[in-house]
């Protein structure tokens, strides 16, 4: 079955580091949303990425989709504690089932 | 606050017994979606309704089954629980299917 591939699954870095995690599908995504989850909370809606090769910004975090709409990267620069939590991907080839990637934890040592 | 609410918040239960868990959407949402978590694991999707009826369908066991009622609330009933059941269960909604989806904040059902 299709399967969204999510890595790192843990990422520990300093406050003020760089953040990446990366989302990768063997078969073209119609979409692909990000959701963050704080410990302890539900997931919340990042953002949807649509376009082939779009880009979008949100303050210090970045979303891409690639050309090939087969992969997806969220990085956060300067990383803040309140940046801590689980971020997943989430993608489907059609609008109806979307499967979530297994999620990257990010920890910030302040 | 996503506007999704989910009852109960927990529910502790023994092996082979059944338990109905609620889920009412956003006003307004027509698509519910259910998801399944595992302590420290990914969200592992089961099922998705769009105004009433069954639109996909995940991982989800024949023990498991979902409807969702002419009101847009939808209930997920789980049966005949073995302790590898244990888990978060949350709901989503979202206006139309492949929109963003709002979580509620889930149940937690431990099987003992």
């Amino acid at each position: 079955g299709q399967q969204v591939m999510q890595i790192p699954q843990y990422q520990h870095v300093q406050e003020g580091e760089d953040f990446t995690t990366y989302c990768n599908s063997s078969t073209t995504l119609s979409n692909i949303q990000w959701y963050k989850q704080r410990p302890g909370g539900h997931p919340v809606f990042l953002i949807q990425l649509v376009k082939s090769g779009e880009v979008k910004k949100q303050k210090r975090l970045t979303f891409q989709f690639g050309e090939a709409k087969k992969n997806s990267s969220l990085h956060i620069t300067a990383t803040q504690t309140t940046d801590v939590g689980t971020y997943f991907c989430a993608g489907g080839r059609t609008f109806n089932k979307f499967y979530f990637g297994s999620g990257t934890k990010l920890n910030v040592k302040p | 606050d996503s506007g999704v609410t989910q009852t109960p918040k927990h529910l502790i239960t023994a092996t082979g017994q059944r338990v109905t868990l609620r889920c009412s959407p956003r006003s307004g949402d027509l698509s519910v979606y259910w998801y399944q978590q595992s302590l420290d694991q990914g969200l592992q999707f089961l099922i998705q309704y769009y105004n009433g009826e069954e639109r996909a369908k995940g991982n989800i066991l024949e023990r498991f089954s979902a409807q969702q009622f002419p009101d847009l609330h939808s209930e997920l009933n789980l049966s005949s629980l073995e302790l590898g059941d244990s888990a978060l269960y949350f709901c989503a909604s979202s206006v139309f299917p492949g929109n963003e989806q709002f979580f509620g904040p889930g149940t937690r059902l431990t099987v003992l």
